[in-house]
């Protein structure tokens, strides 16, 4: 089946660590975004890629670092510098770049400070 | 400022009490306004677009219709398994980008 695999579903990290979240497609999209969902807010967006080799920054992207080699994939990496990172992951995508297109979303990672 | 509101925040029904759920938007212009639905601990499954003024879709027990300030997600007589989180989403223009500005969410428990 076409979809957007996230993992790992539950992640543990510790203090000064890194961790990377893998975001994995099927779809054929040519877009990918990864947001942060946190109780009582809205999605916020952490980065977005448009097409391979290119990714621009959203609105809370300072602590975290990606990547798009491939059309399929957009890992997250969340590094020591993001100072509040326990929360709910969420990797989407959308085909073509126009307007209007919807976005669909991966079952979403679990990220927790221990 | 472009900003989508949902409400209301909560909402307890039962089952077979219809209700609606409401999100209202600022923006100037719209590309598309979407639903989801969200299970806690899953990632939003799509629901509905909406592209236009008077544009209405259906789906099972759900109905979702657009005006030019909002939009509205009404559910007949729903069941137990409709409780979840109902999530509105906006793209702003100008055509072509990136952006997508959600609602916090209306959470819905519908009681047997």
């Amino acid at each position: 089946d076409g979809g957007i695999t996230q993992s790992p579903k539950y992640l543990f990290r510790k203090e000064g660590q890194n961790v990377t979240l893998s975001c994995e497609q099927n779809l054929n999209h040519d877009a990918m975004y990864w947001y942060r969902q946190d109780p009582g807010q809205g999605l916020r967006l952490i980065y977005y890629s448009q097409i391979v080799n290119d990714f621009q920054k959203g609105d809370i992207a300072e602590g975290y670092s990606v990547s798009r080699e491939k059309k399929e994939s957009f890992p997250l990496t969340v590094t020591s510098a993001q100072k509040n990172p326990t929360a709910f992951y969420l990797c989407a995508s959308i085909t073509g770049q126009g307007s209007g297109n919807t976005i669909y979303f991966g079952e979403g990672s679990w990220l927790t400070v221990v | 400022e472009d900003q989508v509101t949902q409400s209301p925040e909560a909402l307890r029904l039962q089952e077979g009490e219809s209700s609606s759920l409401n999100c209202s938007y600022t923006v100037s212009g719209l590309r598309g306004l979407f639903w989801y639905r969200q299970d806690p601990g899953k990632g939003p499954e799509f629901l509905f677009t909406l592209y236009s003024a008077g544009e209405e879709k259906e789906k099972e027990r759900l109905k979702a219709t657009l005006t030019k300030k909002e939009s509205f997600l009404h559910i007949t007589a729903p069941k137990p398994e409709d409780s979840a989180t109902y999530l509105c989403a906006v793209q702003p223009p100008p055509s072509g980008t990136y952006k997508y500005i959600f609602g916090t969410g209306t959470r819905l428990k519908v009681l047997a």
